[in-house]
């Protein structure tokens, strides 16, 4: 079956440390993007990528980076210089990199900073 | 200010009621979005529409580009309905979408 996971659902850090998200996807998609969702807020976009060894700023890009090596891997290293990292991290994928393209979401990874 | 705002925030109704679910954006849109995010949060895409209305199954999604404003139609609600309603608006250009807050939809047997 085709689809993104993420890894691991739950994820539990001290605070000052880094931390790395997975998320890949067998969908063979081009585009993938990195979400975070606090309660009360809409989806916030981190950052994109609209093809391998490319990705780009979003609206919350501070304290976060990421790669693309890989089409099927994007993941998202939450680095000690979030101010407020704990919150749930949502990896999507599209066809290409359109907003009119539709999105497929992994199942989250809800990250607390202790 | 969100550029994309959800009315009601919160909805609850007994099973088989119709439910409503507004959505209103401020500018220009190539295209409208509606997800549905289950208590597990995962996100699934319910539909993308520009025009008119469209429908799959029990729900329908209608939109309105002069009055920049879509509704979400649920006919015989279900307890498994319960979700949080996500609209977002893309606007043609931009890789990016701008998401709503949502809609916590409860649907009572």
């Amino acid at each position: 079956d085709g689809g993104i996971t993420q890894s691991p659902k739950y994820l539990f850090r001290k605070e000052g440390q880094n931390v790395t998200l997975s998320c890949e996807q067998n969908l063979n998609h081009d585009a993938m993007y990195w979400y975070r969702q606090d309660p009360g807020q809409g989806l916030r976009l981190i950052y994109y990528s609209q093809i391998v060894n490319d990705f780009q700023k979003g609206d919350i890009a501070e304290g976060y980076s990421v790669s693309r090596e890989k089409k099927e891997s994007f993941p998202l290293t939450v680095t000690s210089a979030q101010k407020n990292p704990t919150a749930f991290y949502l990896c999507a994928s599209s066809i290409e990199a359109g907003d009119t393209d539709t999105q497929y979401f992994g199942p989250g990874t809800r990250l607390t900073v202790l | 200010k969100n550029e994309v705002e959800q009315s009601p925030q919160n909805l609850t109704a007994q099973e088989g009621e119709f439910i409503t679910i507004n959505c209103s954006y401020s500018v220009g849109i190539s295209a409208l979005h509606w997800l549905q995010q289950h208590p597990g949060g995962g996100i699934v895409s319910l539909f993308m529409l520009s025009s008119g209305k469209k429908k799959h199954g029990r729900l329908i999604a209608t939109i309105n580009i002069q009055e920049k404003h879509s509704s979400l139609h649920i006919t015989a609600s279900h307890p498994r309905d319960s979700a949080v309603y996500i609209c977002a608006r893309s606007q043609g250009g931009s890789e990016k979408l701008v998401f709503g807050k949502g809609t916590k939809l409860t649907v009572n047997p």
